[in-house]
């Protein structure tokens, strides 16, 4: 059972165009939201993260807006460029926090 | 400061070998993670651990595989009598505590041949 449902499996999106990532869940326990960003060959690389009580966090040109009522999260990232290109995964852990439950991936090119 | 460093980045055994994987936490991190990739699909929880204790192996296959954090060097995952499905890349995780900000290193890709 996938414990965090994300969505689109992959995304193209012109240069400058904004991209967005959702995911779902469905266990309340939840409390932390990351994002991270994996390159082909490469180790997944924390983008940024959440926790509910917050609805929106802020990074330059990442934000995640989370809706805890309607439990989802969202990735935007502003002003995409050809270098954004890349999967993302959201994951979300417990309190408890012994793992990370990752959704399937979003697999994001940026077209110039 | 160094990110967390995985050794070797590629390595490849003949089915019936054993595979040691090792996994140096970042600086002041005292817990890890290990994670299993396959082509194109995402990451796939194995086990949890804190300086010598395993807490949670629920990804863990049962048999042929076992991680280890001691005191003293890095965590290692083996996998005894390797056969081709466990072919992937095989990724850990740190953090200082569990339920926060967790790094990852570069992984190791093991091929059975």
């Amino acid at each position: 059972q996938q414990q965090v449902k994300q969505s689109p499996q992959s995304l193209i999106v012109q240069k400058g165009g904004i991209s967005i990532i959702n995911c779902a869940y469905e266990n309340t326990a939840f409390d932390y939201f990351p994002w991270y960003q994996q390159f082909p060959g490469k180790g997944p690389a924390l983008l940024i993260a959440i926790r509910p009580d917050v609805s929106e966090k802020k990074e330059g040109r990442f934000t995640i807006s989370f809706n805890k009522s309607a439990k989802q999260f969202s990735l935007h990232i502003m002003d995409s460029q050809p270098g954004d290109s890349a999967t993302y995964f959201c994951a979300a852990s417990l309190n408890t926090g012994n793992q990370f439950y990752f959704g399937t991936g979003t697999s994001l090119t940026v077209i110039p | 400061n160094a990110g967390v460093m995985q050794n070797p980045r590629h390595l490849v055994r003949r089915r019936g070998q054993e595979a040691r994987l090792r996994c140096s936490p970042m600086k002041g991190h005292s817990h890890v993670y290990w994670y299993r990739q396959l082509p194109e699909e995402g990451l796939k929880f194995m086990v949890y651990l804190q300086k010598e204790n395993i807490i949670d192996e629920s990804g863990m296959p049962k048999e042929r595989f076992s991680a280890e954090f001691p005191k003293e060097g890095p965590s290692i995952l083996r996998i005894q009598q390797v056969v081709r499905g466990d072919s992937a890349a095989y990724f850990c995780a740190s953090s200082r505590q569990g339920n926060t900000e967790a790094f990852f290193g570069q992984g190791t890709r093991l091929t059975v041949v």
